[in-house]
């Protein structure tokens, strides 16, 4: 079964450069969340988006933005990149009309700054 | 912020005992919840879920006990194996004030000995 495709898997960046994470949800999936999940910390949601629009916002520092394309593929940017933004940043999807349905995560982009 | 939070960071158990772990929520308005196993670089992976309306539920060698009274949710891996050493997450949604995502809480680290 196709599952959440996320790349790059890995991204090192230096400090104040840019960096783009790109999601790629399951087929049919039309809501797409962002998370950054720091060492030994649990996953933070940062934003979600249904419909190419978004739908809910979380901790994204205002450095950060997001957006969904018309295939439902979503995209982050983050600019001026700090140390501690290093991180694994998750995607995950799910169809919006299912509520009681899991998210389906990716495996990830780790980024590290340095 | 509400959270959902983990009583014990940690729990190493003997290959073939049961495993229990546990979390606390604070969302009364919360009515999905799902534990999520996540395994060291990889994006985390759905065990099991639970609506509010039921407080109990069964997979295959594990379940999750919901009770509401106290806002606590547990997971019981029967029969442990090497193969279930993780970090466990739980994570909750409600009709509050998000548009779905998940908000987790502080993983508890599995480990198994053989």
């Amino acid at each position: 079964a196709a599952g959440v495709i996320q790349s790059p898997r890995h991204l090192i960046k230096e400090k104040r450069e840019t960096a783009t994470l790109k999601c790629y949800p399951i087929p049919r999936h039309d809501t797409v969340y962002w998370y950054q999940q720091g060492p030994g910390q649990d996953p933070q949601f940062l934003i979600s988006f249904y419909e190419k629009m978004q739908s809910d916002k979380g901790s994204i520092p205002d450095r950060f933005s997001a957006q969904q394309f018309s295939d439902y593929h979503s995209e982050l940017n983050m600019s001026s990149l700090e140390l501690g933004d290093s991180a694994l940043y998750f995607c995950a999807s799910r169809p919006w009309t299912s509520w009681y349905t899991e998210a389906f995560f990716g495996q990830g982009t780790r980024l590290t700054v340095v | 912020g509400e959270s959902v939070g983990l009583h014990l960071p940690t729990l190493s158990v003997q290959e073939g005992d049961n495993s229990i772990i546990n979390c606390a929520y604070s969302n009364s308005a919360s009515d999905y919840f799902i534990w999520y196993k996540q395994e060291s670089g990889k994006g985390p992976q759905f065990i099991i879920d639970i609506r509010s309306n039921m407080d109990k539920r069964q997979g295959q060698r594990v379940t999750v006990l919901l009770n509401k009274t106290v806002k606590h949710l547990s997971l019981q891996i029967a029969a442990t194996q090497p193969g279930d050493s993780a970090v466990y997450f739980c994570a909750e949604r409600n009709y509050g004030g998000s548009q779905g995502n998940l908000i987790f809480g502080k993983g508890t680290k599995l480990s198994v000995k053989p």
